[in-house]
């Protein structure tokens, strides 16, 4: 059963970094692209990372670029998001969403997410 | 980078309705268009993928269709629990963009 176990979200203060992690099971880890997905509070979903199964690509939203950074550890089948230069406008619930090794690439699985709260 | 926009953004139906929800990219993305489900608190949930291939354990009255730059979702015979949040996808290249999102009220 592919698992994904979002953690590490919670209260910051703006302009300070925190490190989300997503452990994965269920599945074989390096076959798989990896994504960082938000949703602000009452609002719709955004895209805001992605990185290769191989680790050999990163992808970010401008909305992030130069301030997030995504990253892999296969030895642990987890993917991590470290956030920096944290803005009040980041605060959203974080999910983790594997793309799929099919047609279009969906996102086929998802975490339950984790609360980034960015206080000013 | 490509843009997505749904229409409409919210919606009111009856169990039993069918409706259909339209999702327009920017620029051609060829079928890479998928649609997910959110309800309250929740997850999203990968509906239709493909534009029109339905994931699996989704029940058949979910539909999909279109490639290029239009497509559409329908729901034939709504059930209590498609009352939702509904989002568009492209997965055609990065930012992997969604649509605004759908929501569907009693």
């Amino acid at each position: 059963e592919v698992q994904l176990l979002e953690s590490g979200g919670g209260l910051v203060q703006r302009g300070g970094s925190l490190r989300l992690s997503c452990r994965t099971s269920g599945f074989t880890f390096d076959m798989y692209g990896m994504n960082w997905v938000r949703q602000a509070p009452g609002k719709g979903l955004e895209w805001v990372s992605s990185i290769v199964g191989s680790g050999g690509s990163t992808y970010y939203a401008d909305s992030v670029r130069g301030r997030f950074t995504i990253s892999k550890d296969s030895a642990k089948d987890t993917v991590y998001l470290q956030m920096s230069s944290l803005r009040v406008e980041d605060t959203a619930v974080y999910y983790c969403a594997r793309r799929g090794n099919y047609v279009a690439g969906a996102f086929d699985f998802w975490g339950q997410g984790t609360m980034v709260t960015v206080s000013s | 980078d490509i843009q997505m926009t749904q229409s409409p953004s919210s919606l009111s139906a009856s169990v039993g309705d069918r409706l259909t929800i339209t999702c327009r990219a920017s620029q051609t993305i060829n079928s890479d268009l998928n649609w997910y489900q959110q309800r309250p608190g929740t997850a999203p949930k990968l509906l239709i993928y493909g534009a029109s291939r339905l994931q699996g354990g989704v029940p058949s009255r979910f539909s999909g269709r279109g490639s290029g730059t239009d497509f559409t979702l329908t729901i034939y015979s709504l059930e209590p629990e498609d009352f939702a949040s509904y989002y568009c996808q492209q997965t055609y290249s990065p930012p992997f963009t969604f649509g605004p999102g759908t929501r569907v009220d009693i």
